[in-house]
């Protein structure tokens, strides 16, 4: 079965640019996670979305961030415009139900230069 | 601030010995803890949780402690095996079905 695909797999770009980061959750599953990883915060949650509906985005750091889920099977995370503290490794997970184990995509790693 | 804390960040056990890691937790609230394993350039693996109603689960060479009056859990891993060897993150959910997540443990299993 395949697991949760996330695009790219790396990001480098300049600051100030549109960046969008995809990801397909595995079919079936009705609950979507976006998470960002960085050394000193460690996973953060950013916003989860419940048969294509935000449920709680209070981790989104600012209106920079948007996160759309236009389907059951795929949704994207933008930041416009970007900065280099936005550099980390964003993650996309997604369950089936919100209070079930998570499955992870590879990450993708995002260098805002 | 961080509810849920993993000390020790990295951990190097011979193999056939026993793993341990720790998690402990600000939390009372949370009801649900799970246990994931990364390797590097990879996104994280659910590997084992336990409820709050329970104080061990156990899979494989994988068990899990639950101490709630110490808002403390373990992970045991015995025997312990090369492919063993990777970041483990302790999670935690709470009643808004957020989980946090600890900064992880990198183990190291020396064959």
């Amino acid at each position: 079965d395949a697991g949760v695909i996330q695009s790219p797999r790396h990001e480098v770009t300049e600051m100030g640019q549109e960046v969008t980061l995809r990801c397909k959750p595995i079919s079936g599953h009705n609950s979507l996670f976006w998470y960002r990883q960085t050394m000193m915060r460690g996973l953060e949650l950013l916003i989860y979305f419940n048969n294509n509906v935000p449920i709680d985005d209070s981790g989104m750091p600012e209106d920079r961030f948007s996160a759309k889920m236009p389907n059951a099977s795929f949704s994207t995370l933008k930041i416009q415009p970007s900065e280099p503290r936005d550099s980390a490794v964003y993650f996309c997970a997604s369950s089936f139900g919100i209070g079930q184990p998570q499955h992870f995509g590879d990450g993708t790693r995002l260098s805002i230069l | 601030d961080q509810q849920v804390k993993q000390n020790s960040p990295s951990l190097s056990v011979q193999e056939g010995r026993i793993s341990i890691l720790n998690c402990d937790y600000t939390n009372s609230m949370f009801d649900y803890f799970l246990w994931y394993k990364k390797y590097p350039a990879e996104g994280p693996t659910f590997l084992i949780s336990i409820s709050s109603i329970k104080d061990k689960n156990e899979d494989g060479r994988f068990t899990v402690f639950l101490n709630k009056s110490a808002k403390h859990l373990s992970l045991h891993i015995v025997p312990s095996q090369p492919g063993d060897s990777a970041v483990y993150f302790c999670a935690a959910r709470g009643g808004n079905n957020r989980l946090a997540f600890g900064k992880g443990n990198q183990v190291v299993v020396i064959p």
